[in-house]
């Protein structure tokens, strides 16, 4: 069974930085493109950002452009979400996403990993 | 951006029931639609895609219908495991959108 499991989560200060890993395992990870989508505090899933799976192709949402940057390390099977500048609306989950193919830039994702909490204080 | 929009926003059942919910987006995906299921605390998992396809391991009484704008999910004898949230999400183009998401209870 895939496995997507995201850790470096936490609590930072406004303007801070944080980097997110997503380890990932039980599938050919340099095959697949990856995403990563976030979930505020009881609200909705909100896409974040895009990765193809040999990481030539990135993209973002408007409110995370300029501020986050994703990659990829395949030799690891690791993808990872660099946050800086951040905001207290960046206070959410984040998930990270497999799609079902290598340039499947808007999904569908078909497995997701448990989530880490970013908290961003005032 | 497309825009997601499902309704209603919750709805109250009971075991047993047949439960419909819809999403429309602002302008046609085609097929490109799916559907996810949340439960509290975890990550999403994948229903439906394409509109109807079933992904592996999801039981049956769960499928997926419509095109174009209009799209529905259904759930043929709502069990205990079911109540949870529900969205859409469209995969016609970047960048992938959502529905506000549906969560169903227990009447």
């Amino acid at each position: 069974q895939v496995q997507l499991v995201e850790s470096g989560g936490g609590v930072v200060q406004r303007g801070g930085s944080l980097r997110l890993s997503c380890a990932a395992s039980r599938f050919s990870f340099s095959n697949y493109a990856m995403h990563w989508v976030r979930q505020a505090p009881g609200k909705g899933l909100e896409w974040v950002a895009f990765i193809r799976d040999d990481g030539t192709t990135k993209s973002y949402a408007d409110s995370v452009k300029g501020r986050f940057t994703i990659s990829r390390d395949n030799s690891k099977n690791t993808l990872y979400l660099q946050m800086s500048s951040l905001r207290a609306e960046d206070t959410a989950v984040y998930y990270c996403a497999k799609t079902r193919a290598t340039i499947a830039a808007a999904g569908p994702f078909d497995y997701w990993g448990q989530g880490t909490l970013t908290t961003v204080s005032s | 951006d497309i825009q997601m929009t499902q309704s209603p926003s919750s709805l109250s059942a009971s075991l047993g029931d047949r439960v419909t919910i819809t999403c429309r987006a602002s302008q046609s995906i085609s097929s490109y639609l799916n559907w996810y299921q949340q439960k509290p605390g975890k990550g999403p998992k994948l229903l439906i895609y394409a509109a109807y396809s079933l992904q592996s391991g999801v039981p049956s009484r769960f499928s997926g219908s419509g095109s174009g704008t209009d799209f529905t999910l259904t759930i043929r004898s709502l069990q205990p495991e079911d109540f949870a949230t529900y969205y859409c999400q469209q995969s016609y183009s970047a960048p992938p959108t959502f529905g506000g998401g549906t969560k169903v209870e227990i009447k």
